[in-house]
């Protein structure tokens, strides 16, 4: 079985510019869930997608923001990046709505410049 | 004081080691609690998952869960240089927007052949 996927790998990019992350879930996860892992920091939650719907969003400004596609693949989107965006995100997906088990994809890593 | 605390380390042990990894927190709602396992650029891999209070044992792993003090604990049994990884403890409450993950900062542990 397929685990979770994200792309792309790396990305770089300037400040002021925006950023898109993908996530696929595991075959038949409804949840999608959203952190980043920036250096000294650890692992902070960002959103909460299932059903296509945002259930829950962490302490992050509006400029993070993403969607749940029908197929419950999402997107993270980063406008106005900032020199501390830089980070790994990571996805992670979960079988049932409020399930506490959740598996992670290997991240996306963003440097911002 | 934030939610989950978990020893900074680093640690470092000779091949054969018990090991023990600790966390505490002081949200009483959590209920749901994980240690992760995290290589140098990976995405965090479940390891154990225990529901409230309890031991909870996986091979050469034992989760540890105290609600009562507020700590849980992760022991490796004779241990490996291919346990030499990043640990992160996790926990959550039940269900709903409650589902997000909040994470110790994790240690990062080595075991010297």
């Amino acid at each position: 079985e397929a685990g979770v996927t994200q792309s792309p790998t790396h990305l770089i990019k300037t400040r002021g510019q925006q950023a898109t992350l993908r996530c696929s879930p595991i075959s038949g996860h409804t949840s999608v869930y959203w952190y980043q892992q920036a250096l000294g920091l650890g692992l902070q939650f960002l959103l909460w997608y299932d059903e296509g719907e945002e259930r829950n969003r962490g302490n992050f400004p509006p400029r993070f923001s993403g969607r749940q596609f029908p197929n419950y693949s999402s997107e993270l989107n980063v406008n106005a990046l900032e020199l501390e965006d830089s980070a790994l995100y990571l996805c992670a997906s979960s079988l049932v709505q409020g399930v506490e088990t959740q598996y992670f994809g290997p991240g996306t890593r963003l440097l911002v410049l | 004081q934030k939610e989950v605390e978990q020893d900074p380390g680093p640690l470092s042990v000779p091949e054969g080691a018990i090991v023990s990894l600790n966390c505490t927190y002081s949200n009483s709602a959590f209920q749901y609690f994980m240690w992760y396992r995290q290589y140098s650029r990976k995405g965090p891999e479940l390891l154990m998952y225990t529901y409230s209070s309890g031991n909870k044992e996986d091979g050469r792993f034992t989760a540890q869960v105290d609600k009562s003090s507020k700590y849980i604990s992760l022991f490796i049994r004779d241990s490996q240089p291919s346990d030499s990884a990043t640990y992160l403890c996790a926990m959550s409450a039940r269900g709903g927007a409650n589902s997000k993950l909040t994470f110790g900062k994790g240690i990062t542990l080595s075991v010297r052949p």
